[in-house]
């Protein structure tokens, strides 16, 4: 149980396109998701937290202008890219928490590689 | 000073031997303590997670929890290349808080 997808799992884009990026909780609903990015070698850099129903809360730092998040259903969260240039190229990571009385555990997608040329 | 404090490695280490991957914190509000395994260019996995202080263990996995000396540490028993991957702590405090901080990762290599 617990398994978390993301589709695509790679993309290339041009500089200057949107790119979006799914995230789906399969077998469990997922009150809050949660977006993260990953440079190489790095620690996951937590972007924005994503909650059913309403408007995400960004972390410090992140343009929410340029990192839309839409969290449609208690399942599916996106994360749409504007504007793509290749400094936002990177490896982002989703992740949803199974509320299992405040244990505090996330479970990851697999993550989506995102090239921008 | 970062709140979560992890060493990158890599820790290179024979088939076979017990390893011992270690955290440091200052936050003393911490209370959940997570293990995740990421492998290359995958989403990380939860190994473990324990609340509080204490030792859980998993098959050849044992966390222990610190809060003392805010460390923790991940004993991989009889390492195998499979567990060849790097492996990230992470923890979170009370609260209804469930966004933890993670450290950076440490990068383990169990060659044949």
């Amino acid at each position: 149980g617990a398994v978390v997808s993301q589709h695509p799992s790679w993309v290339i884009c041009k500089s200057g396109t949107s790119v979006k990026i799914e995230c789906r909780s399969l077998d469990f609903q997922a009150t809050t998701m949660f977006w993260y990015r990953q440079f190489p070698k790095q620690s996951l850099m937590l972007m924005a937290t994503s909650n059913e129903g309403s408007k995400a809360t960004y972390e410090q730092g992140v343009e929410k202008d340029k990192f839309l998040i839409n969290h449609a259903s208690l399942t599916l969260s996106t994360l749409t890219v504007t504007s793509a240039h290749p400094e936002d190229s990177s490896f982002y990571i989703c992740s949803a928490t199974l509320t299992t009385g405040g244990l505090g555990e996330q479970y990851f997608g697999p993550g989506t590689r995102l090239t921008v040329t | 000073q970062k709140e979560v404090e992890q060493d990158p490695g890599p820790l290179s280490v024979p088939e076979g031997a017990i390893v011992s991957l270690n955290c440091t914190y200052s936050n003393s509000a911490f209370q959940y303590f997570m293990w995740y395994r990421q492998y290359s260019r995958k989403g990380p996995e939860l190994l473990m997670y324990t609340y509080s202080s204490g030792n859980k263990e998993d098959g050849r996995f044992t966390a222990q929890v610190d809060k003392s000396s805010k460390y923790i540490s991940l004993f991989i028993r009889d390492s195998q290349p499979s567990d060849s991957a790097t492996y990230l702590c992470a923890m979170s405090a009370t609260g209804g808080s469930y966004i933890p901080t993670f450290g950076r990762g440490t990068s383990l290599i169990v060659h044949p």
